[in-house]
C-alpha cells in the first residue's frame, strides 16, 4: 500500500469547517482514500472512503486532486466532539495480494477543535 | 446493533503468563482484524480470519495466535507475555466484499508487568 503523509496537529475553531490534508503521492491507480478517525480511548471509526470522485456522506466530504496525489478530508461544521486522532489511509478495495487487508497506519492527524 | 464487542476491557497480567482477548464483530460481518496499538501510535495490523483462517499476518511473532469461530467470533491468544506487550488490542470486523470498510471494538487494554 502507498504511504501517506498528514501534518502531526491542527487546530479549528468551533463551528468552522476543519480541512485536514493528505498526501498519497505514490497512490496506485487502484487504491481507494480511506479516512478514519479515532477519538481518545476508543477504537478508531470508519469517516469515508473514494476513488477518484468527490464523496460526501453524513459524516464529511473527501476531496482528491484531479492526479490522485493528495486530498482533504472536511468536517463542515467542527464540534467539540471532532477533537480526534485522524488517519489517512490508501489501500486496494478487496484481494490483490499479500497485505491487501490490512490498514496499515501512520501517526495522523491530531485535531484540536477549540471552543 | 450492538457493533464490535470485545471482552474484558482491562487486564493485567506478568511477565511470562498467556493471555487471551476476545471479540465479537458486528452483526453480519463475516472478516475479523486483530491490531495492537502502543501508546502514541497508530494501531498496528496481528493478523486477519476469515473462515475460521487465517488469512494475513502482520509483522508479528508466533508468540500471537488466533482463532475464528463459526459464529465468525474470534479469540487473539498472546503467549510468554513481555513488557512490551502492554498495548490496546483492537479487533475489527468487516465484510469479505466490496471495500471492506473495517469497524472497530473499543479495544482491550493489557498491562504487563
Amino acid at each position: 500500500d502507498a504511504k501517506t503523509t498528514q501534518p502531526p496537529s491542527m487546530d479549528c475553531a468551533e463551528g468552522r469547517a476543519a480541512n485536514l490534508p493528505c498526501n498519497h503521492s505514490t497512490i496506485s491507480g487502484n487504491e481507494y482514500v480511506y479516512w478514519y478517525r479515532q477519538i481518545h480511548s476508543q477504537g478508531p471509526q470508519y469517516i469515508i472512503h473514494g476513488l477518484k470522485n468527490n464523496e460526501t456522506n453524513e459524516m464529511a466530504s473527501l476531496i482528491i486532486t484531479e492526479d490522485r496525489k493528495s486530498s482533504t478530508l472536511i468536517l463542515p461544521h467542527a464540534t467539540l466532539r471532532d477533537t480526534a486522532v485522524y488517519y489517512c489511509i490508501v489501500r486496494v478495495a478487496g484481494w490483490s495480494g499479500a497485505g491487501s487487508y490490512q490498514l496499515t497506519f501512520g501517526k495522523g492527524t491530531k485535531l484540536s477543535v477549540i471552543p | 446493533d450492538a457493533g464490535v464487542t470485545q471482552s474484558p476491557t482491562h487486564l493485567i497480567k506478568t511477565r511470562g503468563q498467556q493471555v487471551t482477548l476476545r471479540c465479537s464483530p458486528k452483526s453480519g460481518h463475516d472478516t475479523v482484524s486483530w491490531y495492537q496499538q502502543a501508546l502514541g501510535q497508530g494501531p498496528q495490523f496481528i493478523f486477519q480470519y476469515y473462515e475460521e483462517e487465517e488469512r494475513q499476518r502482520g509483522n508479528f511473532p508466533d508468540r500471537f495466535s488466533g482463532h475464528q469461530f463459526p459464529n465468525y467470533s474470534s479469540e487473539l491468544n498472546v503467549n510468554a507475555l513481555l513488557l512490551g506487550d502492554s498495548a490496546l488490542y483492537l479487533c475489527a470486523s468487516s465484510l469479505d466484499a466490496g471495500y471492506n470498510e473495517q469497524f472497530f471494538g473499543p479495544g482491550t487494554r493489557l498491562t504487563v508487568l
